[in-house]
């Protein structure tokens, strides 16, 4: 049973340009989480997704950050026009469920990404 | 305001030595809470998780407690190794359904 599964590891992008983060939960997993990490910072949730459903998005920038979570597939983190700020490690979780049911979540490797 | 904080932020400790990581939150209306490993340019690796209504989880040489009325969740690794060289995390999960983290303990065991 492969882990949480994110590609790619490493992205380097020119500022304006776009970049696609992938991530693939687990096997039986159908609540995907996205969390960003700043250079020297900790984790910061961005934005908790379920099949074809965003769920929880308080944590995503307001602008050039979307995501999906198509029916077939993997979950998708898009961003659009990206600057030299969004440098970042981009770390996917899954877990079984949500909400209340205290299910632990399981994380990628993560996509580091440099924006030159 | 939600905040988790851990103490101290960094630590050396002798290969052998037992160690106790501390973990603050200061919201209540806890969930779970979860411990992690992260090694550098690696991703996050689940230790253990504490439910609300534990006080308390054990794997192998890992201690995990949980006081909710202190706010506080402490690890403890027992007989330290050179390979538990790594940043620990602490994570909360409350009404929303994601993690609020710690900033991390940068743990060294030296041997």
């Amino acid at each position: 049973n492969a882990g949480v599964m994110q590609n790619p590891r490493h992205l380097v992008r020119r500022r304006g340009q776009e970049a696609r983060l992938r991530c693939s939960p687990m096997k039986g997993h159908s609540h995907v989480y996205w969390y960003r990490q700043l250079p020297e910072e900790g984790l910061k949730f961005m934005v908790y997704l379920q099949k074809e459903n965003i769920i929880d998005e308080s944590g995503m920038p307001k602008e050039r950050f979307s995501a999906e979570f198509p029916k077939e597939g993997p979950s998708i983190l898009r961003i659009q026009q990206v600057v030299r700020g969004d440098s970042a490690a981009y770390f996917c979780a899954s877990s079984r469920s949500g909400g209340r049911s205290n299910t632990e979540a399981f994380f990628g490797q993560g996509t580091r990404l440099t924006v030159v | 305001k939600q905040e988790v904080t851990q103490i101290p932020a960094a630590l050396s400790v002798p290969e052998g030595e037992n160690l106790v990581l501390n973990c603050s939150f200061t919201d209540s209306a806890i969930y779970n809470l979860q411990w992690f490993r992260q090694d550098p340019g690696k991703g996050l690796t689940s230790l253990l998780l504490i439910q609300s209504s534990q006080r308390e989880q054990t794997s192998g040489r890992l201690n995990a407690s949980l006081d909710k009325s202190s706010g506080r969740s402490t690890l403890y690794i027992a007989a330290s190794q050179p390979g538990d060289s790594a940043t620990y995390l602490c994570a909360e999960q409350t009404g929303a359904n994601n993690l609020f983290f710690g900033t991390g303990t940068r743990l060294t065991v030296i041997p």
